[in-house]
């Protein structure tokens, strides 16, 4: 059984701060890793992939993978309200096209 | 920009009733995927599609069926609508982009069973 764990927060930040959001998966084969953001009502949408131990930067996201440890972390650098939403993280085993999603960190920044 | 859309926002349907939720993709990717998201239990796969009528069963795919007859639309059919299907239905199609298959979301159907 592939599992993906998240904690739902909400996560609160005040603007202008560092937020980490961490999942935490439990297959050994899994390959690429995801992160998702979704407003409230709305689909989700793609803001960056990793598959590489280590760091991947894009703009104010990092995405941070541990294979031995088994997790896969999001930071955002200067939060902004707009950032508020529901972030899901999703992993990929290899030799599969589908995804196995957590149920999502919500994170609230205050201005 | 990848394009995914889906034919209705809202749907509101009876008990009963034989549902037919369309998405199309304007991107000719390969695989396309349905689930359903519920509050406390997330995003949940219904079916997915490697390609033109091929179709396989993912983790919920009981009371559902689905159609692939070209490659840009993927329909999800529910045979005769209960309550317990009320959800918000989100489809997907994936590229393979930096060595890896990604998957990109239309903008979901909320649809409530009476």
């Amino acid at each position: 059984q592939k599992e993906v764990e998240q904690n739902s927060g909400p996560l609160s930040v005040p603007e202008g701060a560092i937020a980490s959001l961490n999942c935490t998966y439990s297959d050994r084969g899994s390959q690429s890793f995801f992160w998702y953001r979704q407003y409230s009502g709305k689909s989700p949408e793609l803001i960056m992939f990793i598959y590489s131990n280590g760091d991947k930067e894009d703009g104010r996201f990092t995405a941070q993978l541990n294979k031995a440890s088994q997790y896969v972390s999001l930071l955002i650098r200067d939060s902004q309200p707009s950032d508020s939403a529901t972030y899901l993280c999703a992993v990929r085993v290899s030799g599969y096209s589908t995804l196995t999603f957590g149920k999502g960190t919500m994170l609230l920044v205050s201005p | 920009d990848v394009k995914v859309t889906q034919s209705s926002r809202y749907l509101v349907k009876r008990t009963g009733e034989k549902v037919f939720l369309e998405c199309v993709q304007d991107m000719d990717h390969e695989n396309m995927f349905w689930y359903r998201q519920d509050p406390g239990l997330g995003l949940r796969l219904i079916y997915f599609s490697y390609d033109v009528k091929m179709k396989e069963k993912g983790d919920i795919p009981e009371g559902y069926s689905v159609s692939r007859e070209k490659k840009e639309r993927f329909s999800l059919i529910l045979e005769s609508a209960s309550t317990n299907q009320t959800s918000m239905y989100l489809c997907a199609s994936s590229l393979w982009t930096e060595g890896t298959d990604t998957q990109y979301f239309g903008p979901g159907t909320r649809l409530t069973v009476l």
